[in-house]
């Protein structure tokens, strides 16, 4: 099946800095990228849908300025944690669509975020 | 964006016992879906259900879908200790384009 690359699968960092995550479709294109978060034992939360080319779209409640997402080319799409504060520390989850394969999404393996 | 609820949340089995998960959701869906997390890692797609159908089957694995209900159940049968994963269902909402909503999840413990 399709694959997504996704790195670092862990950072960590002081708080008021700044993390990125990349996200890559490495065999196929992807012009849609759902970004989620997921706590502890919990669900996916979408955070916000990237489109190659255009502005990210972003769930309710979610701070566009916090969370940065470029999806400059097919198949890249990147995340940037901006000024990670303690509690923007969770697992961020990427994942696309392959137009190859019906309506499944491709996970990426996923981004262990501790702010210290 | 989370519409689906699972229960159980935590289902713990003897390897070779069958392991049964339901999913139920509130929209009007194209498909359901079903994927697997091994602890701190990605999700793996499992099985895809369309609206139109009653049951699908793929080697161990067996997902009904009753749309009037609007549940799904996933049953693992024959289970293996490698199948101790977090099982979530996903739904795609009619006009979400590609789009999942996820479940809260089922963890799933099959003790050898």
């Amino acid at each position: 099946g399709a694959v997504v690359s996704q790195h670092p699968s862990r950072v960590i960092c002081k708080s008021g800095t700044s993390v990125k995550i990349e996200c890559r479709s490495l065999d196929f294109q992807a012009t849609t990228m759902f970004w989620y978060r997921q706590f502890p034992k919990k669900s996916l939360m979408l955070m916000a849908t990237s489109n190659e080319g255009s502005k990210a779209t972003y769930e309710q409640g979610v701070e566009k300025d916090k969370f940065l997402i470029n999806h400059a080319s097919l198949t890249l799409s990147t995340l940037t944690v901006t000024s990670a504060h303690p509690e923007d520390s969770s697992f961020y989850i990427c994942s696309a669509p392959d137009s190859r394969a019906d309506e499944k999404l491709f996970f990426g393996s996923g981004t262990q975020l501790s702010v210290l | 964006s989370q519409q689906g609820e699972e229960d159980p949340q935590a289902l713990s089995i003897q390897e070779g016992e069958n392991a049964t998960m339901n999913c139920s959701y509130k929209t009007s869906i194209n498909n359901l879906q079903w994927y697997r997390q091994n602890s701190g890692r990605g999700l793996v797609h499992l099985i895809l259900i369309r609206s139109n159908e009653r049951e699908k089957h793929s080697g161990r694995l067996r997902v009904t879908l009753d749309t009037s209900k609007k549940s799904s159940s996933l049953l693992i049968t024959a289970s293996r200790a490698a199948d101790t994963a977090s099982y979530f269902c996903a739904t795609a909402p009619v006009g979400a384009g590609n789009m999942l909503t996820f479940g809260g999840g089922t963890r799933l413990m099959v003790k050898p």
